[in-house]
């Protein structure tokens, strides 16, 4: 496609339900990013793969969040038993190479709300 | 710790005029990259200018330009002849060179640009 497509847009769930959202960067990008986003604030990184392998995950705030990319495109966040705290825009990243400085190019995020 | 600070919350200017966003940071790095990103409400990201620290050379892009001095860690965002479309969140963002995979990017928490008309 012509630029990373995240989905759900919007994602509303119940407090103690799983979530999956998708990422589907641009064809041929090396590299994919996942940040979280809360309201009035930056972003901050969550995870990092480089192809299908996933580099960094040290920005995972627990282990009830988790995130794939199997075959080195398509990517998927799941956070399980979400919490309140969860409620978050989630950014996902992508960039050609894994060159440091390489332009991220980023989907339009998908807003999830806890209640 | 990387840190990235953006002191001005929010700004808002008369379409035409020069702005200037400031952004300063805090590294013990000598090799980084530096950007600014604009957030318009559609949430999408979109990079606006790219600085490396090794470049003295300050960066453009058309109406776009950055002051960075790398000695007080400074790195301000002008916008020259805003325009309506200029109005969004503009991030500034830090990434050292990366080793071991980190390709972290430290964000600032952002300024809210109005251009009014």
């Amino acid at each position: 496609g012509a630029g990373v497509s995240q989905s759900p847009r919007y994602k509303v769930a119940k407090r103690g339900q799983d979530v999956a959202l998708r990422c589907d960067p641009i064809s041929g990008h090396v590299s994919l990013f996942w940040y979280q986003q809360a309201l009035g604030q930056g972003p901050e990184f969550l995870t990092y793969f480089q192809n299908e392998a996933q580099l960094d995950k040290s920005g995972l705030p627990s282990d009830r969040f988790f995130a794939e990319r199997p075959e080195g495109s398509v990517s998927t966040l799941k956070i399980q038993r979400t919490q309140q705290e969860d409620s978050a825009v989630y950014l996902c990243a992508s960039s050609l190479t894994d060159r440091g400085g390489s332009p991220l190019h980023f989907g339009n995020g998908t807003r999830l709300t806890v209640t | 710790a990387q840190t990235v600070t953006q002191s001005q919350p929010e700004m808002s200017v008369q379409e035409a005029e020069t702005v200037t966003l400031s952004c300063t940071y805090d590294t013990s790095e000598s090799n980084y990259y530096l950007f600014w990103y604009k957030q318009p409400p559609s949430r999408q990201m979109i990079l606006v200018i790219r600085q490396e620290a090794y470049k003295q050379q300050n960066a453009t892009e058309n109406r776009f330009s950055v002051n960075f001095q790398k000695a007080a860690k400074s790195f301000s965002l002008k916008i020259s002849d805003s325009q309506l479309g200029d109005t969004a969140m503009y991030f500034c963002a830090f990434m050292k060179q990366p080793m071991d995979s980190n390709y972290q990017l430290i964000w600032g928490a952002g300024t809210k640009l109005i251009i009014k008309p």
